[in-house]
């Protein structure tokens, strides 16, 4: 059980164009779920955690207009980044949070992952 | 948000038995801890979670002493499949309101 997806796993765009990427928790609903995005030999990066039906909280350093995030229902956030530019290359990650861990704790469960490559 | 140090590398051999140690000294009262594991251009995956004492499942344990300012992930007889990072995490208890933090991670090198 457990399971988050996300779509799609790798993305190709130019400059300027917008990319939209889909996380969802495929058998456990999810009022909160996080973004991620990662860099090479680098750590997992908080970006924002993003509620149902409210708006998301963003990190510091974040632009919120420059990433787009929606939770529009229990199952599925999406992460739009928008005007894509080269430095916004990276490897990005989501994760829905859940009661399905240890003794019924909060646990978060993490997709596979999006690769971005703009050009 | 309880702080975490790990070791940044660690390098094994297969069939042994390997034990990576993290530090969260400052961890509240609510506070547990979860470990995952990371393979390159994949997302985190969820190995074990624990509160006190040691906790074990089908392919790890945790070990965490009676003052929980630090706790052991131990990884029995690994293979050349186990390298990978290792994330050592601590959060609150079901308030709802906690969000997990990312420390460096421990990259494992299993050699044959």
């Amino acid at each position: 059980g457990a399971v988050v997806s996300q779509h799609p796993s790798w993305v190709i765009c130019k400059s300027g164009t917008s990319v939209k990427i889909e996380c969802r928790s495929l058998d456990f609903q999810a009022t909160t779920m996080f973004w991620y995005r990662q860099f090479p030999k680098q750590s997992l990066m908080l970006m924002a955690t993003s509620n149902e039906g409210s708006k998301a909280t963003y990190e510091q350093g974040v632009e919120k207009d420059k990433f787009l995030i929606n939770h529009a229902s229990l199952t599925l956030s999406t992460l739009t980044v928008t005007s894509a530019h080269p430095e916004d290359s990276s490897f990005y990650i989501c994760s829905a949070r859940t009661n399905q861990g240890y003794r019924g704790w909060e646990t978060q469960y993490f997709g596979p992952g999006t690769r971005l490559l703009v050009l | 948000l309880a702080k975490t140090t790990q070791p940044i590398s660690m390098d094994s051999y297969e069939g042994q038995e390997v034990n990576i140690t993290c530090s969260h000294n400052n961890i509240a009262t609510n506070d547990y801890i979860t470990w995952y594991q990371q393979f390159p251009s994949q997302g985190p995956r969820f190995i074990i979670q624990g509160y006190k004492t040691k906790v074990t499942n089908e392919v790890a344990s945790l070990f965490i002493p009676a003052d929980r300012k630090s706790s052991t992930l131990s990884l029995p007889r690994v293979s050349l499949s186990d390298t990978a990072v290792y994330y050592c995490l601590v959060g609150a208890l079901n308030t709802g309101g906690f969000k997990t933090i990312f420390g460096a991670g421990t990259r494992l090198f299993v050699k044959a």
